[in-house]
This record gives C-alpha cells, sequence and structure tokens, in this order.
C-alpha cells in the first residue's frame, strides 16, 4: 500500500525559530493535508494542498505541494509553545478508495520557551 | 453538534471483554469514517460509511470488530473479546459527502490489561 515518510521525526527547537519538516511518498498524490495533534486530541487540519506546486499559508505556517506530486513540506515561522504537538502529513489513496487516507507517521515538536 | 464526539474517553477492559465505542458526527456530515492510532503511530483507517451505508470495511483488523451506522448519524464501533494489541485510540471523523477533509474527534483510548 501506499506509504508516507515523514522527516524528522522529531525537533526541539527555541522558541521564535522557524522550522521545517517534510513529507515523501513513493507514489503520486493528488492532495496533500497537513494535520496536528494535541496530546489527547484528535489530529486537527491545517493546511490542505490540491494542486503540483502550489503553495499555501496559513498564519505562520507556509506548505508546499510538491512538483513532482510525491512530497511536501511544512514551515513554522517564529514558533511559540503552542506549536508542541505532532504534525501529520496525510493524502488520499489513490483509484476508487480516494476517501481513506494514509497518515505518516509524524513529526513531534517541541518548543523550549 | 459543533464537532465530532466521542465517548467513552478512556476505557480500560480485562482481555476477553467487549467494548463498543460511539460517536456522534457533525451535523449533516454524509461520511463517517474509524480510525486506528496505535502509539506513535499515525492514523490508520479501519471503515466507512456514507450515511447508514458501509461502503468500506477493509481496514478492521479481524471480524472481531464490527461497526454500524443504523441510522445515518450515530455510529458505534463494536470489539468482541478484546486483545492486548486491541490497545489504541479509536478516532471517529466526519466529512461532507465527496470530501476527503476530514473532522476529527478526541478519540477514544482503549487499554486492555
Amino acid at each position: 500500500g501506499q506509504q508516507l515518510n515523514q522527516s524528522p521525526q522529531s525537533m526541539f527547537i527555541q522558541e521564535g525559530e522557524d522550522v521545517s519538516m517534510n513529507c515523501t511518498s513513493s507514489s503520486i498524490f493528488n492532495t496533500w493535508l497537513w494535520y496536528k495533534q494535541d496530546p489527547g486530541e484528535g489530529p486537527v487540519l491545517l493546511i490542505a494542498l490540491y494542486k503540483a506546486g502550489e503553495l499555501t499559508s496559513n498564519g505562520r505556517l507556509t506548505a508546499q505541494f510538491g512538483i513532482t506530486r510525491k512530497d511536501s513540506f511544512l514551515n513554522i515561522s517564529a514558533s511559540i509553545p503552542s506549536d508542541v504537538g505532532i504534525y501529520f502529513c496525510a493524502g488520499p489513496n489513490s483509484g476508487g478508495s480516494n476517501y481513506k487516507l494514509t497518515f505518516g507517521k509524524g513529526t513531534l515538536l517541541t518548543v523550549n520557551p | 453538534g459543533a464537532g465530532v464526539s466521542q465517548s467513552p474517553r478512556y476505557k480500560v477492559a480485562k482481555r476477553g471483554q467487549d467494548v463498543a465505542l460511539r460517536c456522534d458526527p457533525i451535523s449533516g456530515h454524509v461520511s463517517l469514517f474509524w480510525y486506528q492510532q496505535a502509539l506513535g503511530q499515525g492514523p490508520e483507517f479501519l471503515t466507512y460509511f456514507q450515511n447508514e451505508a458501509q461502503l468500506d470495511k477493509s481496514g478492521l483488523p479481524s471480524d472481531r470488530f464490527f461497526a454500524e451506522r443504523p441510522e445515518g448519524s450515530v455510529s458505534t464501533l463494536k470489539i468482541q473479546r478484546t486483545q492486548q494489541e486491541d490497545s489504541a485510540v479509536y478516532l471517529c471523523a466526519s466529512s461532507l459527502a465527496g470530501a476527503n477533509v476530514l473532522t476529527f474527534g478526541a478519540g477514544s483510548r482503549l487499554t486492555v490489561l
């Protein structure tokens, strides 16, 4: 099946620093989704990308849909303590089961105040 | 309701017990999904409903897992004869018809002793 590889697995940064994480796949995705999960909560959608090359921002977050359609990255600028959490990339399966999302294993972000 | 509501939030079961997990999706959301999230992993697809019809149950790990959504709204995930490997967070998500942007609930954390 489709697999998404996220890197890095974890990051420890100082408040105010910028962060970059990415997600790669061996197969093409037509949609890339970035979710954030806080402890004890479900994932919350941050950004959705629908077109190769698309660059989309949501406040301090910026995400890009790679031109090859096999990768995406998420940047967080000027990190703050509430950015702590696990960031997941996800995409729908190809073919007839595009309602089914495949998730990466996540990037755990820790922000030191 | 305003969000996806899941209950119970925490469930401890002895091995061999049956459990039932409930999901109240966002009002008007036709599509409902169950995902399983093991510790340190991303969510993995279990099953998908469109209204009351279960269109895909390919992710259910075994025949001990059963899901229903009899009136096209509330859904229940039932696990019979629980095993230790069933310990995980069970996430419910809903979306508008045809959309793969999911809104997740906070999850039900199941611990099987």
